[in-house]
């Protein structure tokens, strides 16, 4: 079955540090996806990236970077030199493909403060 | 549109009423979710269909609810007997068709807030 596990309810964090939020998760499959969303207080939900299982090279875009590693079923999120505007809450998610089309599941969620 | 819209974006309805919620998503995604996130949580998937059908309703959480995608665009959610607990805000998203390199991205709207007194 999926299961998105996101430890970390709320991180609060000054400006300029730098901040690691964990995803772990659980799947059958041998092909997945793995993304991640923002989710500022605003409410809408924003894609940031998606990995799929075969690719375990790590990614930067900007101050963004992540890790995915399928040895610990994880795939963590790293925010460089935090900025106020990256206050929100964050949501790891799996794919899995299933008959018809792909299910996607989100995990509860890690709230980010960023204080100035 | 250039998003994905859903209304109402805000209903107040007494316990036991019927409710609807609808999601246009953007034009030429075939895959629609449903998800519900209640405060403080993360969205907990409902169903979501490929085309017009349902390919996966093992969320709806009983038999009050009910989603329908009729022509494979815009898509209804349909709530019966209304409880308390149904009160959340009740999340529409699309996504492109899936390729070689699988699904793309979801694309929310700003969802449904749904408010049973």
């Amino acid at each position: 079955a999926q299961k998105v596990t996101q430890a970390q309810t709320e991180i609060s964090v000054v400006e300029k540090e730098d901040v690691t939020l964990d995803c772990v998760y659980e799947t059958r499959d041998t092909t997945y996806y793995l993304f991640w969303y923002k989710q500022p207080p605003s409410g809408e939900l924003v894609f940031l990236i998606r990995r799929n299982s075969f690719d375990e090279q790590n990614e930067i875009s900007g101050r963004y970077s992540w890790n995915f590693q399928k040895s610990t079923s994880s795939f963590n999120f790293t925010i460089t030199a935090s900025q106020v505007v990256d206050s929100a809450v964050y949501f790891c998610a799996l794919s899995e493909a299933k008959t018809g089309g792909f299910k996607t599941i989100f995990g509860a969620g890690t709230r980010l403060f960023v204080k100035a | 549109g250039a998003g994905v819209s859903q209304t109402p974006s805000n209903k107040v309805t007494e316990k036991g009423k019927y409710v609807e919620l609808r999601c246009d998503p953007i034009s030429g995604h075939t895959a629609l979710y449903w998800y519900r996130q209640s405060l403080g949580q993360g969205p907990e998937f409902l169903i979501y269909f490929q085309g017009t059908g349902a390919a996966d309703d093992s969320g709806l959480p009983n038999d009050r609810f009910f989603a329908v995608r009729p022509e494979g665009s815009v898509s209804t959610l349909k709530i019966q007997r209304t409880e308390r607990g149904d009160s959340a805000v009740y999340l529409c998203a699309s996504s492109s068709p899936p390729s070689g390199r699988g699904t793309g991205e979801l694309f929310f709207g700003e969802g449904s807030r749904l408010t049973v007194l």
